[in-house]
């Protein structure tokens, strides 16, 4: 158990539908990540925040997906209207960052959650 | 998309063999990490080597940079079959972006 909760472990849902991911960090990380993997791949980065701002979004994250963290704590990743091609894992991961004046931030560990997989029928 | 290449993209080995994975980015990073992981799971960190070394060990795990050819290598000294996982490279450029992956797989 790294300390990272994702919840649902799996979902099942109907092409149209909408379906909503949450991701619990671990409790001091200011950084909170989302990717998605899908088999013999590795994880593709979909976006980051650190603390409650959004600061990088993939191109790969269509308007359809929307991804949140309100106080800086748990997060959520929603798709709206789903569609067969979004069935994959998607991941969390949190890790805590310090954000020079200047360069690049450096970035420690990331702890990533077991997941939650997404098939879309 | 992924931004960093793993090289070979599967390898399998005997019991006792050494392991060597080798990753290559394109960006100026601040640390390289590398993170394992097994078959439905999520990942777990290995170890993590900074723009300005060159060398780090863990165990069996050994790490080598060179920021000049932006390549990374990681070796794993006398495997075992419980190292067959997926492994992967990534680089700290403000986020995270990992590789491709190696899929390891070590026969007893």
């Amino acid at each position: 158990d790294t300390g990272v909760s994702q919840d649902p472990r799996h979902k099942i849902t109907k092409r149209g539908q909408n379906v909503t991911f949450r991701c619990d960090p671990i409790s001091e990380h200011n950084r909170l990540y989302w990717y998605r993997q899908t088999l013999g791949q590795g994880p593709e980065f979909l976006t980051y925040f650190q603390n409650e701002a959004q600061l990088e979004k993939s191109r790969l994250l269509s308007d359809r997906f929307s991804a949140e963290r309100p106080k800086g704590s748990f997060s959520t990743l929603e798709i709206q209207r789903t569609e067969q091609g979004d069935s994959a894992m998607y991941l969390c991961a949190s890790s805590s960052t310090t954000l020079p004046r200047q360069g690049l931030a450096q970035v420690q560990e990331l702890f990533f959650g077991e997941g939650s997989r997404l098939t879309v029928l | 998309s992924q931004q960093g290449e793993e090289d070979p993209q599967a390898l399998s080995i005997q019991e006792g063999e050494n392991a060597t994975m080798n990753c290559s980015y394109k960006t100026s990073i601040n640390n390289l990490q590398w993170y394992r992981q097994n078959s439905g799971r999520g990942l777990v960190h290995l170890i993590l080597i900074r723009s300005n070394e060159r060398e780090k060990h863990s165990g069996r795990l050994r790490v080598t940079l060179d920021t000049s050819k932006k390549s990374s290598s990681l070796l794993i000294t006398a495997s075992r079959a419980a190292d067959t996982a997926s492994y992967f490279c990534a680089y700290n450029n403000n986020d995270m972006r990992f590789g491709a992956g190696t899929r390891l797989t070590v026969k007893p």
